[in-house]
Order: structure tokens, then C-alpha cells, then sequence
């Protein structure tokens, strides 16, 4: 299984609603990512879990939440976000590498198109 | 981090080779130089990674150079189904995870 698995594919929410974002991987990867795509623009790191940690936050606003439950699964909640939060929501894993530390070979998510009403 | 550099489009027909250079003056010791592809409403798609001269896979060659301040991805006889952005990182590898930054990718289109 080479796969990372987001869920929900689409997502339409108000701005007073709460929802999550799953994400899931079955490699054995100990890193996992968050990030944010808007039309026509490069991938936004979010963040980033390393051993199910919380490692690097790139100053996201509170509204955006992230949780790592357990090595394969990595949530992120969302609460009271606004109409410029509408973007594709990536989720991303990369491996240990043989030397120790976490590999740049990312394996990204097909990714929750998310839009805020 | 080392901010990256890359042509914003490019335009090939098929079957020639296509090299995509990328600026990385501010390269560290630590970084290793990664291409990802990515097509419309997908996640992108690791290529290639390297430290120093050249790497070979399936699917493409990556050529640095010895002052590590610029990169080559080289790809072979292309499709139409090459058409995609394709994005030049520099990424530090510690043990809190590869911080992938992405700069702001050549858009690659192939024609017949």
C-alpha cells in the first residue's frame, strides 16, 4: 500500500460550522504534512508531524487545528474559518531515511477541496 | 531555507527532451535538491532528489553542479501526458522532517 488517503474528497462548510479533514497512511512513515493549494499557486506548508509530534507550525491561524492520533493518522479541524480559507487541503507522509531522520520523498494525498460559504 | 527559482512555463512537443533549470543561490550544506510533478486537481508527485552530480531513475535525470547553486531536471522524450507543473525544492533533512518548501513551479505543456 503506497497510498495516502484524505478524506473527505469535497467539503462546502458555513463559517460558523466545525469539521475535520482525515488523512491516513499504511507505510510505516513517522513524518506527515499539511498543506494548502490555492488555484494556481504552489503548496503552502502547514504543518508538520514528526513521530507524532508537532514539529513545525508555519503561524497557521487557530482556526486550523491539526492531530496526530497515532503513526497512520493525521486530523486536521476546522472551526470558524472564512471564505479565503477555500483551498485544496493536502495531506503528505515521507519515511525514515537509512541514516536516520525523515526523508524529502513525500507521498502526497489526492487532496480535500474544501470551500467556506 | 533556500528560496528557489524557476522558469513560471515552458513549452515542448513530443518526443524531445526537456531540462528545466532551477536557482538555488542560497543553497545550505544540509539541503538536498527534490522535483515534484503535479497535475490539475491532484497532489504532487515526488520525481527526483539529489545532493551532488548526477541522479538517474525511470523516469528522469537531475544534474547539479558542484557549487550545488543550481540544478538540471532533464526529461526524456516527453508525452503529452508530461503537460503538468513541475516544482524545484531545497529541503533540509533533520529529524523533525523534511521541511518542503515549494517554489513556484514551471508550468510544463507538451504538444503533439
Amino acid at each position: 500500500d503506497t497510498e495516502v488517503t484524505q478524506t473527505p474528497k469535497h467539503l462546502v462548510m458555513g463559517m460558523t460550522n466545525k469539521k475535520s479533514l482525515k488523512c491516513e497512511q499504511h507505510m510505516g512513515h513517522r513524518a506527515m504534512y499539511w498543506y494548502k493549494q490555492k488555484a494556481k499557486k504552489p503548496p503552502e506548508l502547514m504543518f508538520v508531524y514528526s513521530y507524532e509530534k508537532l514539529s513545525i507550525n508555519e503561524s497557521v491561524p487557530s482556526r486550523f487545528s491539526p492531530e496526530c492520533p497515532n503513526s497512520s493518522l493525521l486530523n486536521l479541524h476546522l472551526h470558524a474559518l472564512q471564505p479565503e480559507d477555500s483551498a485544496l487541503y493536502l495531506c503528505a507522509s515521507s519515511p525514515e531515511t537509512r541514516a536516520g531522520g525523515l526523508n524529502t520523498e513525500a507521498f502526497f494525498g489526492q487532496g480535500t477541496r474544501l470551500t467556506v460559504v | 531555507l533556500a528560496k528557489t527559482t524557476q522558469p513560471i512555463s515552458m513549452d515542448s512537443y513530443e518526443g524531445q527532451e526537456v531540462n528545466i533549470t532551477c536557482s538555488h543561490n542560497n543553497i545550505a550544506t544540509n539541503d538536498y535538491i527534490t522535483w515534484y510533478q503535479q497535475f490539475p486537481s491532484q497532489g504532487p508527485r515526488f520525481i527526483i532528489q539529489g545532493y551532488k552530480t548526477k541522479v538517474t531513475n525511470e523516469v528522469a535525470s537531475l544534474f547539479i553542479p558542484a557549487d550545488r547553486k543550481s540544478s538540471t531536471l532533464s526529461l526524456p522524450r516527453v508525452s503529452l501526458s508530461d503537460t503538468a507543473v513541475y516544482y524545484c525544492l531545497v529541503a533540509m533533512i533533520y529529524n523533525q522532517g523534511g521541511k518542503l518548501i515549494f517554489g513556484q513551479g514551471t508550468e510544463l505543456s507538451v504538444k503533439p
